[in-house]
């Protein structure tokens, strides 16, 4: 089985502020990551992905995100938050051997005050 | 997005009728999946296809089913609709073994069941 969590629902930064978005996942087997945005009142579109090679990973919007093997964490980073980085994110794990079947976290609110 | 489309956008439908969700995709993936969002609980895999005429549960697949006759065409159908199904369905498309690895989403539809 393979699993995600979130563990927090909300993350609130001010504007030009780094930000972090955690996750950790459970999977038998090689993980594959991955992290997607939702702005409101659209589809998840694709930020990044951790399949493998280096730990740090970076994706679009300047956004970037850490493999941690021994933490079984995938963190989304951004150096400096903008306001209209305000979406919903969210992260998924696969393995390499279950037709690309992925499971998503619950997803974590981030909202950016400017 | 580009290359998978949804329909329709928003429906609202009585208890008991039956309902058909389809996505249509111009990417030749060979993978397809429906997954429903709901506050709380992140996106859960209703079904999923693996070619043409192959198919297979997800995790929430109960009074769901599926059909793909085409590689363009995968179908969604609520075989008797339920207020509890009341949900938005997201169609995703992948090359899970090929870059870019992750999914592609369609822009969902918004079902109410009353």
């Amino acid at each position: 089985a393979q699993s995600v969590a979130q563990p927090e629902d909300q993350v609130n930064v001010a504007e030009g502020n780094p930000l972090t978005v955690k996750c950790t996942y459970s999977v038998s087997g090689n993980p594959y990551l991955f992290w997607y945005v939702q702005y409101p009142n659209r589809g998840l579109q694709f930020l990044l992905k951790y399949i493998t090679g280096d730990n740090l990973v970076k994706g679009s919007y300047g956004f970037e995100a850490e493999f941690n093997k021994s933490q079984t964490s995938f963190h989304l980073k951004k150096p400096s938050a903008l306001v209209s980085d305000s979406a919903l994110y969210f992260c998924a794990v696969r393995v390499d051997t279950n037709a690309g079947k992925s499971t998503f976290g619950d997803g974590t609110t981030l909202t950016v005050k400017p | 997005d580009a290359g998978i489309t949804q329909s329709p956008r928003h429906k609202v439908t009585e208890t008991g009728t039956p309902v058909t969700l389809r996505c249509h995709q111009t990417e030749n993936h060979r993978y397809m999946y429906w997954y429903r969002q709901d506050p709380g609980h992140g996106l859960r895999l209703i079904h999923y296809s693996y070619g043409v005429k192959d198919t297979d549960k997800g995790e929430v697949s109960d009074g769901y089913s599926v059909s793909r006759s085409k590689t363009e065409d995968f179908l969604l159908t609520l075989e008797s609709a339920t207020s509890s199904q009341t949900s938005v369905y997201f169609c995703a498309i992948s090359e899970p073994y090929q870059s870019p690895y992750g999914y592609t989403f369609g822009s969902g539809t918004r079902l109410t069941v009353v």
